[in-house]
């Protein structure tokens, strides 16, 4: 069963950093591109980063670019996102998201995590 | 960037109907379009991909159409399962995936 689990949310000033982490199981990891989607509260969805299965392709939204480094470590079976420079509009419940294939090119997603909430406010 | 509008925001619809959802693209994604599903407190869900290709274990009553610039997301015979928020991405703008912001099937 593939499951995705994410970790490092929480409450954050403006300005600060925090660094979220998917943990990875139920298929192998290094197979796949994998995304990082948030969602502000009551808002829609937003690609925010993805990442081919060997880094050699990585993307971002514009929103983020600059500020957001993606990353994995396939030995651990991990995603990581850091955040820097943090604002109030990055304030949303992010999810991890397995991508259907490595990511020569990036696709759409088969599989979701619940998501690690990440409120940005002073 | 590509722009993804879905249509209606909200739509009305009672058991047993037929619910039909637009998502238009403002520039061609050929047919790289992909549906998701979301209830209430859940992640996402994928229903259909390639436009019209529905996800393992969908029902049959979900089915995709269009290309291009035009896409539809059509389910038959509505079920109580089914009132969701629906939202439609594109896959064909790499690396710049987007998303519309979403149809929200209520009861009516």
């Amino acid at each position: 069963e593939v499951q995705l689990v994410e970790s490092g949310g929480g409450l954050v000033q403006p300005g600060r950093s925090l660094r979220l982490s998917c943990a990875a199981s139920g298929f192998t990891f290094d197979d796949y591109a994998m995304h990082w989607v948030r969602q502000a509260p009551g808002k829609g969805l937003e690609w925010v980063s993805g990442i081919s299965w060997n880094s050699g392709s990585i993307g971002y939204a514009d929103s983020v670019k600059g500020r957001f480094t993606i990353s994995r470590d396939n030995a651990k079976n991990s995603l990581y996102l850091q955040m820097n420079s943090l604002r109030a509009e990055d304030t949303a419940l992010y999810y991890c998201a397995k991508d259907i294939a490595k990511g020569t090119k990036f696709y759409y997603f088969d599989y979701w995590g619940q998501g690690t909430l990440v409120t940005v406010s002073s | 960037e590509i722009v993804m509008t879905q249509s209606p925001a909200t739509l009305s619809v009672s058991p047993g109907e037929r619910a039909t959802l637009s998502c238009r693209a403002s520039q061609s994604v050929s047919s790289n379009l992909a549906w998701y599903q979301q209830k209430p407190g859940q992640a996402p869900r994928l229903l259909i991909y390639g436009a019209s290709t529905r996800a393992t274990g969908i029902p049959a009553r979900f089915s995709g159409s269009g290309s291009g610039t035009e896409f539809t997301l059509t389910i038959s015979s509505l079920q109580s399962e089914d009132f969701a928020v629906y939202y439609c991405q594109q896959y064909n703008n790499w690396p710049a995936l987007t998303f519309g912001g979403g149809t929200k099937v209520e009861i009516k």
